[in-house]
C-alpha cells in the first residue's frame, strides 16, 4: 500500500500561489494520485487527479515527476475560501482490492 | 451531480445499542464505502463494497458490520455502540475505484456515543 507524507499546515495569504507537495516513495504501476479538499463538517470533495507529468482544470494544477514519488497540488492566487484541509491519496482501486489511505492531510489556512 | 446522502447529521446513541447509519447514493455507482474521521488520524476505511451483497474489510472494520442489499444503499451497521465509537462517519461512492473519477462523499453523519 502506497502511504504518503503531506506538511501538517501552511499558512498563505489572499491572491498567492500555493503549492503543497506529497511524498508517496512506495507508488506502484497501477496507482493514480488523487487530491481531494475538505472544509469543516463537511466530506471531502475531489479536485484533481493524475498519473503522470502535468494535470490542469478549473481549480488546480497536478505536477507529478518522472519517477512519480512525489506530486504537488498547486492552487493558483488563493482566497479565503480555499481555507481547507487537502489530502493527497494513491491507489489504484480496481477489482476488490481498495485500500486507499488517506493520510492526516495538510490544513491550508489563508489570510486577508 | 452525483449525490450521496447519508441520512443523519448528528446522532446521540447510548452505550450498547445497535445503530444504523444509511447511506443513499444516485448514479449507479458500483463501490461504496464507509470512512470514520476523527482528529489528527485523518479518514480511516471501515467497509466498502464493490457489487451488491459483496462486502470487504478496511482497516478498522472491529465492532462493525455493513449491509448492502440494494445498488444505491450501504449501511453501517453498530452491533453495541462503545464510546470510542463516537467520530465522524462518512459514506463515500465512486463508479470505477478511485483511479477513474475519484470518490463523491456524503456530509457526514456525527455520531456521539453516550
Amino acid at each position: 500500500l502506497a502511504k504518503t507524507t503531506q506538511p501538517i499546515s501552511m499558512d498563505s495569504y489572499e491572491g498567492q500561489e500555493v503549492n503543497i507537495t506529497c511524498s508517496h516513495n512506495n507508488i506502484a504501476t497501477n496507482d493514480y494520485i488523487t487530491w481531494y479538499q475538505q472544509f469543516p463538517s463537511q466530506g471531502p470533495r475531489f479536485i484533481i487527479q493524475g498519473y503522470k507529468t502535468k494535470v490542469t482544470n478549473e481549480v488546480a494544477s497536478l505536477f507529478i515527476p518522472a519517477d512519480r514519488k512525489s506530486s504537488t497540488l498547486s492552487l493558483p492566487r488563493v482566497s479565503l475560501s480555499d481555507t481547507a484541509v487537502y489530502y493527497c491519496l494513491v491507489g489504484d482501486g480496481r477489482g476488490g482490492g481498495f485500500k486507499t489511505i488517506f493520510g492526516a492531510g495538510t490544513r491550508l489556512f489563508v489570510k486577508a | 451531480d452525483v449525490k450521496v446522502t447519508q441520512s443523519s447529521r448528528y446522532l446521540v446513541k447510548r452505550t450498547g445499542e445497535k445503530v444504523f447509519l444509511e447511506c443513499v447514493q444516485d448514479m449507479d455507482h458500483e463501490n461504496m464505502f464507509w470512512y470514520r474521521q476523527d482528529p489528527g488520524l485523518g479518514l480511516r476505511l471501515i467497509y466498502f463494497s464493490y457489487d451488491v451483497k459483496m462486502k470487504e474489510k478496511g482497516d478498522i472494520p472491529e465492532g462493525y458490520s455493513v449491509s448492502r442489499e440494494k445498488k444505491e444503499r450501504f449501511s453501517l451497521i453498530l452491533e453495541s455502540a462503545s464510546t470510542n465509537q463516537t467520530s465522524m462517519y462518512l459514506c463515500a461512492s465512486s463508479l470505477g475505484g478511485q483511479d477513474t473519477y475519484g470518490y463523491t462523499f456524503g456530509s457526514g453523519t456525527r455520531l456521539t456515543v453516550v
